[in-house]
């Protein structure tokens, strides 16, 4: 399988901040990358797919980037609504493998 | 309203079995790729089976392998997941999420169920 790997595990920061939450592959995946946020209690919701298409609906601080092996998420100007766990998942593999998680705490 | 619901999530012992169900409403059903996928404190996010639209089509994770089958009914746009033999290690929340892009990523998720696998 291919692993994919996100640092850092946590990160804290403050309201207005930029975020950059890192996501590596093991492997290329060429663009075949998702990320998703997860808040409290709920299930994940899609946020961009193909590395840097953001999902109808999705407010336009969040953004991504990369390919081959190396995905970035970013978050321009941090919201108290953005409190939540976030994760890569690839899909270049028929085997879908998700990053262990980022948490985003707001300070 | 789109939506996507699980049931028969519970407790089960080791050994036992489980099926789950995944009621799909406000979309048309039989145009998607359907999985389940988990949240396990092991494991984190995994994904478990695919099925293709017709359901001629399934694909399953290894660490599921020949002990889980899934299945579903177009007519009544309903998606299953038939756990058998299940382990300690199975215990988590299931996720019913359909697939774009022939089921590459999971753009709609249920609210998940609850399965505790424990004697």
């Amino acid at each position: 399988d291919i692993q994919m790997t996100q640092s850092p595990s946590t990160l804290s920061a403050s309201v207005g901040d930029r975020v950059t939450i890192t996501c590596r592959a093991s492997q290329s995946i060429r663009s075949s990358l998702a990320w998703y946020q997860q808040k409290s209690g709920k299930a994940p919701k899609l946020l961009i797919y193909k590395a840097s298409t953001l999902e109808s609906g999705v407010p336009s601080r969040f953004s991504g980037s990369g390919s081959g092996t190396e995905f970035t998420l970013t978050i321009s100007s941090l919201q108290p609504d953005d409190l939540a766990t976030y994760y890569c998942q690839q899909y270049y593999s028929y085997s879908r493998t998700f990053g262990q998680g980022t948490k985003v705490e707001i300070k | 309203e789109v939506y996507l619901m699980e049931s028969g999530g519970g407790s089960v012992q080791p050994g036992g079995s489980r099926r789950l169900s995944c009621a799909a409403s406000g979309f048309t059903f039989s145009n998607y790729e359907m999985n389940w996928v988990r949240q396990t404190p092991g494991k984190g996010l995994e994904w478990v089976a695919n099925i293709s639209s017709s359901g001629d089509n399934t694909h399953y994770g290894d660490s599921v392998k020949g002990r889980f089958s899934i299945s579903r009914d177009n007519a009544k746009t309903s998606l299953f997941l038939q756990m058998n033999s299940l382990r300690g290690d199975d215990t988590g929340v299931y996720y019913c999420a359909s697939g774009r892009e022939n089921g590459a990523y999971f753009h709609l998720w249920g609210q998940g169920t609850v399965v505790t696998v424990s004697s």
